[in-house]
């Protein structure tokens, strides 16, 4: 069985600053992890994705992820945190051994808030 | 409009009702989803298709009824709901049915049954 979590409901950033956001997953064997985000109003929009090799991922908008293994974790990142970054952040994971068609797992999402 | 879309945007429909949900995809992928998401819980998974044939259906209450008559159009027919159903509804497509193929997503269609 697949899990992603997601430990914190809502992070505040202030503009500027580096920005974390969390997530852990549970497979039973390689992960693929993903990141999207979602505007109000708005369907998700992928961000990044690892699938395999360098653990560290870049993607859209300037986020990047590290994958690590050990810590079974895929945390989202930027350097410097936007006003327009604010957003809902969902994590999600799919394990190469689940049988089925494209069926991942989601977290339950984080909401960033960039304060001005 | 590129990418996915979703018509109608909002949906208010009483429990007697029927009513259908449209989705577009205009990226020439072969694989079609459809999400719901509610507050605070995560996307659920409802039905899958794989160049127009089903493939998943995450156990999804027979008031929902997906029709896939092409690649690029997804239906999901709706009868006899609960107000419980209202939510947000998400269609997705990816360039194929693997896993490594990350989804894209429609804007949603928010539903409010009466």
């Amino acid at each position: 069985a697949q899990s992603v979590a997601q430990p914190e409901d809502q992070v505040n950033v202030a503009e500027g600053n580096p920005l974390t956001v969390k997530c852990t997953y549970s497979v039973s064997g390689n992960p693929y992890l993903f990141w999207y985000v979602q505007y109000p109003n708005r369907g998700l929009q992928f961000l990044l994705k690892y699938i395999t090799g360098d653990n560290l991922v870049k993607g859209s908008y300037g986020f990047e992820a590290e994958f690590n293994k050990s810590q079974t974790s895929f945390h989202l990142k930027k350097p410097s945190a936007l006003v327009s970054d604010s957003a809902l952040y969902f994590c999600a994971v799919r394990d190469e051994n689940s049988g089925g068609y494209q069926k991942v797992t989601f977290g339950t999402g984080t909401k960033l808030q960039v304060i001005p | 409009e590129t990418g996915v879309t979703q018509t109608p945007r909002h949906l208010v429909m009483g429990m007697t009702n029927k009513k259908s949900l449209k989705c577009e995809q205009h990226l020439g992928h072969n694989a079609m989803y459809w999400y719901k998401q509610s507050a605070k819980k995560p996307l659920e998974l409802m039905f899958v298709y794989n160049f127009k044939e089903q493939t998943e259906n995450n156990s999804v209450p027979s008031r929902f009824s997906p029709e896939c008559p092409n690649s690029s159009h997804l239906f999901l027919h709706l009868h006899t709901l609960q107000p419980e159903d209202s939510a947000l509804y998400l269609c997705a497509s990816s360039q194929a049915p693997t896993p490594t193929y990350e989804q894209y997503f429609g804007p949603g269609t928010r539903l409010t049954v009466t």
